[in-house]
Parts: structure tokens; C-alpha cells; sequence
């Protein structure tokens, strides 16, 4: 299993591009999530799925910011226009709702470091 | 979402045992402790879950009170490679939100 794909793995931007992160969860999990990470404010929930559907979005930080899961395996998260303040390492996570294994737990990307000059 | 606190930092040496509290006091009764650790330029990487009493694995063991107001990671025999942010997590097992985390650092 190759785990949780994110890409790209460092993006450099100018304010006000159009920026994309992608996201391949792990075969048959059914949760998927992103987080934003800063020093300044840790790690943050900003929206996650289920079935491919959103559940809670409330952690995304406004309208510039958009979240789709087209299918089980790809999820995008894309910033519209970015600003440097947006400058943070994005995770990808996936999960099975499945009770029934021991080893229970969030499966993490390797995050893309996003940087917007 | 219940919240959690634990310590900002932590000191151990090489070969000791560690132990992270988190207080989790308005914990409720769907939630589930969960704990990962954090390596820099990684994404966090589950470690242990539990719902009460003690859970054990290869990694690590977890202790929960009775009342489930906290929770005890305990990390045997560290080495220096143990070095990492740890964070405990408090929520339903598909809803849970991270806390600012314990920077562990092991001395040899």
C-alpha cells in the first residue's frame, strides 16, 4: 500500500494564482481529510468527507478556499486567489469507519508546503 | 468537541520511560483518546487509541482513569529517534481535532 499521495510536494506561488493540492487516499478508506499546518496556529481540521461527500467545513478559513472529492480515490483542495497568508504545509489524511480493526487511526499524507510570494 | 492540554514541552534521556498527561475534562461520551506522534517535515503518525482503562501495543501503552478526564501515554525506553511533537486527541473517532502537542526531546 502506498499510502496517502499527496501533490505537489512544494508549490511556490504569486499572490493571487490559482493554486491546486491534490490528494489519493488509501484504498477502501471512506473518510478523508485536510488540515493546514503554521507554527503559528498548529494544525487545523479544514474540511473533511465521507463517501465523498463533505461533512463539516467549517474549518475552511473563507470563500477563496474549495474542497471536492469527485470519486474514492482523488480529492482536491484549491486556493482561488491565494495570498501570502495562506503559506502553510496542507495534510491529506484517510480513514476506514470500520470499528472492527485494532490498529484504528488517521493515515497521513506527506503534506505539500505551500509558499505564496 | 472536548478540549485537551498537555504539556508544551518535555526532557527525557535515552533508555527512560516517558510518560505525556493530557486533561481532557469535558470529555463526552462518544469520545475517543487518540494519540499521534509527529516527526518535523512528516505528516503525524497514529500511535495509540483507546476509550478506557489500558490499551498496549508494540509502540506504546495508553492509560485512561475511570472518569476519563485524562490520559497517560507512556512511551518505554525511549531513544533518541523517540524525539517528536506528540499530540492527544479527544473527539469522535471521524471528528477529531488536533491540540498545540508536546515537544518530547530525548538527550543521549
Amino acid at each position: 500500500d502506498a499510502g496517502v499521495i499527496q501533490s505537489p510536494r512544494h508549490e511556490v506561488t504569486e499572490m493571487g494564482q490559482e493554486v491546486t493540492l491534490r490528494c489519493k487516499p488509501i484504498s477502501g478508506h471512506d473518510y478523508l481529510f485536510w488540515y493546514r499546518q503554521t507554527m503559528m496556529r498548529g494544525l487545523e481540521l479544514l474540511i473533511y468527507f465521507n463517501n465523498n461527500v463533505p461533512i463539516d467545513d467549517s474549518g475552511m478559513p473563507e470563500d477563496r478556499f474549495s474542497a471536492k472529492m469527485p470519486n474514492a480515490s482523488f480529492s482536491t483542495l484549491k486556493i482561488q486567489p491565494s495570498e501570502p497568508r495562506d503559506s502553510a504545509v496542507y495534510f491529506c489524511a484517510s480513514s476506514r469507519s470500520d470499528r472492527g480493526t485494532s490498529n484504528y487511526g488517521y493515515t497521513f499524507g506527506s503534506g505539500t508546503r505551500l509558499t505564496v510570494v | 468537541l472536548a478540549k485537551t492540554t498537555q504539556p508544551i514541552s518535555m526532557d527525557s534521556y535515552e533508555g527512560q520511560e516517558v510518560n505525556i498527561t493530557c486533561s481532557h475534562n469535558n470529555i463526552a461520551t462518544n469520545d475517543y483518546i487518540t494519540w499521534y506522534q509527529q516527526f518535523p517535515s512528516q505528516g503525524p503518525r497514529f500511535i495509540i487509541q483507546g476509550y478506557k482503562t489500558k490499551v498496549t501495543n508494540e509502540v506504546a501503552s495508553l492509560f485512561i482513569p475511570a472518569d476519563r478526564k485524562s490520559s497517560t501515554l507512556s512511551l518505554p525506553r525511549v531513544s533518541l529517534s523517540d524525539t517528536a511533537v506528540y499530540y492527544c486527541l479527544v473527539g469522535e473517532l471521524n471528528d477529531m481535532r488536533f491540540g498545540a502537542g508536546t515537544r518530547l526531546t530525548v538527550k543521549p
